[in-house]
């Protein structure tokens, strides 16, 4: 049984980074592609980005595409997620989730997801 | 404002029949899968329906969805208590390359 298991809160200041991880166990982890999702308070969901292990293909949403980094290690099963120039509009809840079909042929069926992680982000 | 449009909010008495919508276009929607989530706040999103209107084992039959042109809806019948939460839907964009989600519905059991 696959399962994302995600670093944990982590408080920042604005202009600083803040790299969050997502380690994938029970499951293949290269042939996968693992996105990650953020919901900030009160907000609806919002894709970051993606990355495919295996090909190493990101695909990153318009919006992040400058400061946000997405990388993966196979040797541990892990994706990390990095923001930088962080401004409070940051504070989320980030979650990692694994897409079901490999090769990222059905991008949006994602499952599982991970429990999520908190970035708060205050002077 | 989201790509995808959904209503903000939608509500019935327990056993009711309650439909949420989502509108996209011919890049999103119109084009490639529609997937639906459940979310409940503070917790992760759990995948209610992927390609369309296939429900994961697990996710009860309550739960259905269709896609037609370039919408979709998710309907639950049989609404019970459990199933107030915010639900989403999603799907990938062509022309962004990127995914894309509805703004969400609240359903409310009355």
């Amino acid at each position: 049984q696959v399962q994302l298991l995600q670093s944990g809160a982590e408080v920042k200041r604005p202009g600083s980074a803040v790299r969050v991880s997502c380690k994938v166990t029970g499951g293949t982890f290269s042939t996968h592609t693992v996105t990650w999702v953020r919901q900030a308070p009160g907000q609806g969901l919002e894709w970051i980005g993606g990355i495919i292990p295996i090909f190493g293909t990101i695909n990153y949403a318009q919006k992040f595409l400058d400061r946000v980094t997405i990388t993966a290690d196979d040797s541990s099963s892990t994706v990390y997620m990095e923001l930088s120039s962080l401004t409070p509009e940051d504070t989320a809840i980030y979650f990692c989730a694994r897409e079901v079909d490999r090769y990222n042929t059905s991008p949006g069926w994602l499952d599982p997801w991970g429990r999520g992680t908190q970035v708060t982000v205050s002077s | 404002q989201s790509v995808l449009t959904q209503p903000p909010s939608a509500s019935g008495t327990p056993g009711q029949r309650v439909t949420i919508s989502c509108s996209g276009s011919g890049s999103n929607i119109g084009k490639n899968y529609v997937y639906w989530f459940q979310n409940l706040p503070g917790t992760a999103p759990k995948l209610l329906i992927y390609k369309n209107d296939q429900g994961p084992s697990g996710v009860p039959d309550r739960f259905s969805a269709s896609k037609s042109g370039a919408s979709a809806s998710l309907a639950i019948s049989g609404l019970r208590s459990e199933d107030e939460a915010d639900y989403y839907c999603a799907s990938w964009d062509d022309s962004l390359s990127a995914l894309v989600f509805g703004g969400g519905t609240k359903v409310t059991v009355l």
